[in-house]
């Protein structure tokens, strides 16, 4: 398995509250990506990141920010979370655009 | 946009028989990557099986196969000798080619159950 962790696995929070979420890799892949899982959509790109410091945007970012100072971490940011953004997270990692993206276990964050 | 449509929301299956889990999709493009993601219980996302979409022969990884019918936009997934083991979500996935932004698109998954 890939060297992919979360952290938190599971956080409760109240609206309006900052809330980070970091995922961290061992296998110093260069893209790393961050997906929000809701019943009935499958998962959905949040942010995903192709390098230090260089991050994209994907089809679900509003209210969402992300960060990348070192290869291996990749966090995402709500910078006030809503009831909206009760979820499941899920960090995944890839060598390349073109290669198979390898998932963390997820974190569930549930937003009071 | 691509879109991904997995029109099983649920199935079952008993043990030791095989099941076809259907998957279709829509793209212009010609050139992408398709996927099958098992996500069992315990929440983790597995890989099942991929496909490049330039190659004619169907992927297979040991009981897991897929028909891959480029021209029908279709990509099902074939698990014989179902194990107890298989009971999971079942994710079909979408990948641009490179160039593209690197995301893959989902479907909304199929929920398998094996009975014994």
């Amino acid at each position: 398995d890939a060297g992919i962790t979360q952290s938190p696995r599971h956080k409760v929070t109240e609206t309006g509250t900052p809330v980070t979420l970091r995922c961290h890799q061992t296998e110093n892949h260069r893209y790393m990506y961050w997906y929000r899982q809701d019943p009935g959509h499958g998962l959905r790109l949040i942010h995903y990141s192709y390098g230090v410091k260089d991050t994209d945007k994907g089809e679900v970012s509003d209210g969402y920010s992300v960060s990348r100072s070192k290869t291996e971490d990749f966090l995402l940011t709500l910078e006030s979370a809503t009831s909206s953004q009760t979820s499941v997270y899920f960090c995944a990692i890839s060598e390349s655009l073109a290669d198979t993206q390898y998932f963390g276990p997820g974190t569930r964050l549930t937003v009071l | 946009a691509q879109t991904v449509t997995q029109s099983q929301p649920e199935m079952s299956v008993q043990e030791a028989e095989t099941v076809t889990l259907s998957c279709t999709y829509d793209t212009s493009e010609n050139n992408y990557y398709l996927f099958w993601y098992k996500q069992p219980p315990s929440r983790q996302m597995i890989l099942v099986i991929r496909q490049e979409a330039y190659k004619q022969q169907n992927a297979t990884e040991n009981r897991f196969s897929v028909n891959f019918q480029k021209a029908a936009k279709s990509f099902s997934l074939k698990i014989s000798d179902s194990q107890l083991g298989d009971t999971a979500m079942y994710f079909c996935a979408f990948m641009r080619p490179p160039g593209s932004q690197g995301n893959l698109i989902f479907g909304k998954g199929t929920k398998l159950s094996v009975k014994p």
